[in-house]
C-alpha cells in the first residue's frame, strides 16, 4: 500500500498526558499537512511542511502542540498536557510540490481524552 | 468564521436519483476547488476538483458546476447509488506556494434503495 499511513489509528489517554502521532506520507510527496477533524465538522488546517521546513501553523495549534518532520519524510505531531477539547480525529495529508496538486489523506488517528 | 459554506448538512436521495450539494465562498484568492468523499472511520478521499477557469467538470457520475461571478459551486451525483452514501466535503484553496485547504462543514448523503 503506497498511501498515507498514520499510527496509531486510535489513542485513548487520560487528561494531562502527552501523546505523539506519526504520519508516513506518500514517498514522492514533498508537502505534508496536518488537520484536525471534530465530529460533524470538516477538517481544519493545523500546520504544513515542505520537506523538513514547517512553513505555517494555524492559530488552532496552541503551544501544547508541536510537529516535526526531521528528515523530510515522516512527521510526528505531539500534544502535551492533553485536554478534553483535544479529542478529535487528527488527519495527515501529503501532496506533490506544485500548485493545485490534490492532497491525499491518511485514515487519521482518533484521539479520545478520558 | 466559515469561509466555505456548504448546504444541506444532510441529504436523503432515492437510488437512481440526483444528489445535489451546494457551496459558496467569499475569499477571491481561492482558485482550486476540490470535493472530498469520506466514509466512516476513513480519511477524506479526493473525488473531483475544478479551477474557476471552467464552468463545469464531469467525471463519470460526478459533475461540478462552477459560477465564478456568484462565488458558488455545486456537486451533482447522477444515478445515485447506495454505495455513494458518505459524507461529502467541498473545499477551497488559494493560489500561492502551497495549498492550505479550507473545508466546508460536510453533507451526509444517504441513498436509499
Amino acid at each position: 500500500d503506497t498511501g498515507v499511513s498514520q499510527d496509531p489509528r486510535h489513542k485513548i489517554t487520560k487528561r494531562g498526558q502527552n501523546v505523539t502521532f506519526r504520519c508516513d506520507p506518500i514517498s514522492e510527496h514533498n508537502r505534508l499537512y496536518w488537520y484536525r477533524q471534530t465530529l460533524g465538522q470538516g477538517p481544519e488546517f493545523l500546520t504544513y511542511f515542505q520537506n523538513e521546513a514547517q512553513l505555517e501553523k494555524s492559530r488552532l495549534l496552541s503551544d501544547r502542540f508541536s510537529a516535526e518532520r526531521p528528515k523530510g519524510s515522516f512527521s510526528t505531531l505531539e500534544i502535551q498536557r492533553t485536554e478534553q477539547g483535544d479529542s478529535a480525529m487528527y488527519l495527515c495529508a501529503s501532496s506533490f510540490d506544485s500548485s493545485h496538486q490534490p492532497q491525499h489523506f491518511g485514515d487519521g488517528t482518533r484521539l479520545s481524552i478520558l | 468564521q466559515q469561509q466555505v459554506k456548504q448546504s444541506p448538512q444532510s441529504l436523503i436521495v432515492q437510488k437512481g436519483g440526483i444528489s445535489i450539494i451546494n457551496c459558496a465562498y467569499e475569499n477571491t484568492a481561492f482558485d482550486y476547488f476540490p470535493w472530498y468523499q469520506q466514509f466512516p472511520g476513513k480519511g477524506p478521499a479526493l473525488l473531483i476538483a475544478i479551477r474557476p477557469d471552467v464552468s463545469e467538470k464531469k467525471e463519470g457520475r460526478f459533475t461540478i458546476s462552477f459560477n465564478k461571478s456568484a462565488k458558488q459551486f455545486s456537486l451533482h451525483i447522477m444515478d445515485s447509488q447506495p454505495g455513494d452514501s458518505a459524507t461529502y466535503f467541498c473545499a477551497a484553496s488559494p493560489t500561492g506556494g502551497y495549498q492550505k485547504v479550507t473545508f466546508g462543514i460536510g453533507t451526509k448523503l444517504q441513498v436509499i434503495p
